[in-house]
């Protein structure tokens, strides 16, 4: 799989948007593009997927780039519980789908 | 729907004991998979099974068994436990289908003394 590369750590205020970032250059065609957040003490939980166009559902949008190569997880008003860290994973689909986990973004969300 | 199952939560080993993660999806998924994570680290794929039958190294399988004979249980082994085994221990469960997301158990919290 194609790798990503995020920021370590971003933070935010409650109730405000945020938007966090993921570079993924190298993406081939058939790429999905994943993202999992982790909450402390928690196994990852899937939060939306994509492949070319935009998605939203009812955790966060994902914005993805024309030319795909970055995309941006949008969580629209951040809350004390959306505080965890958030992987971007790509995922080929002429592959089999085990998630390769990097080290994610840490989101440090004050109240 | 109890989705991924892990058992048992939490254990205790003495360096060169053995003993057996148990990980059951009830999902009919045909991907399973065994991560460890370290602190401050992101998880790291130990062994993977495409389905029943069928398994393969990941990124760290060594000191590690696994074995695949239905669909539904994916047991990681620990031979003879190390103190670097100590880790939280993920399982985790997909189809077959890239544009779906995958399940993840709640952890096992391993520590080898």
């Amino acid at each position: 799989d194609a790798k990503t590369t995020q920021p370590n750590s971003m933070e935010s205020n409650e109730e405000e948007p945020v938007h966090l970032p993921c570079n993924h250059s190298t993406i081939s065609g058939t790429d999905y593009i994943h993202w999992y957040r982790q909450l402390p003490s928690q196994g990852p939980e899937y939060v939306i997927h994509g492949l070319t166009s935009n998605v939203n559902n009812r955790m966060a949008s994902l914005a993805i780039a024309e030319d795909r190569k970055s995309s941006t997880l949008i969580l629209h008003r951040a809350t004390l519980r959306d505080a965890a860290v958030y992987y971007c994973i790509l995922t080929s689909s002429g592959g089999s789908y085990i998630p390769t986990f990097g080290r994610g973004t840490s989101l440090i969300v004050h109240p | 729907n109890a989705g991924v199952t892990q058992t048992p939560k939490f254990q205790v080993l003495k360096t060169g004991q053995s003993m057996t993660l148990q990980c059951a999806q009830d999902m009919n998924h045909e991907y399973m998979s065994w991560y460890r994570q370290d602190p401050g680290m992101g998880l790291r794929l130990i062994h993977y099974s495409v389905g029943a039958g069928i398994t393969d190294q990941g990124e760290v399988p060594n000191g590690y068994n696994v074995s695949r004979s239905t669909t539904e249980d994916f047991p990681l082994r620990l031979l003879s436990a190390a103190p670097s085994q100590t880790s939280v221990y993920f399982c985790a469960s997909s189809s077959t289908e890239t544009n779906t997301e995958a399940f993840f158990g709640q952890g096992t919290r391993l520590t080898v003394v």
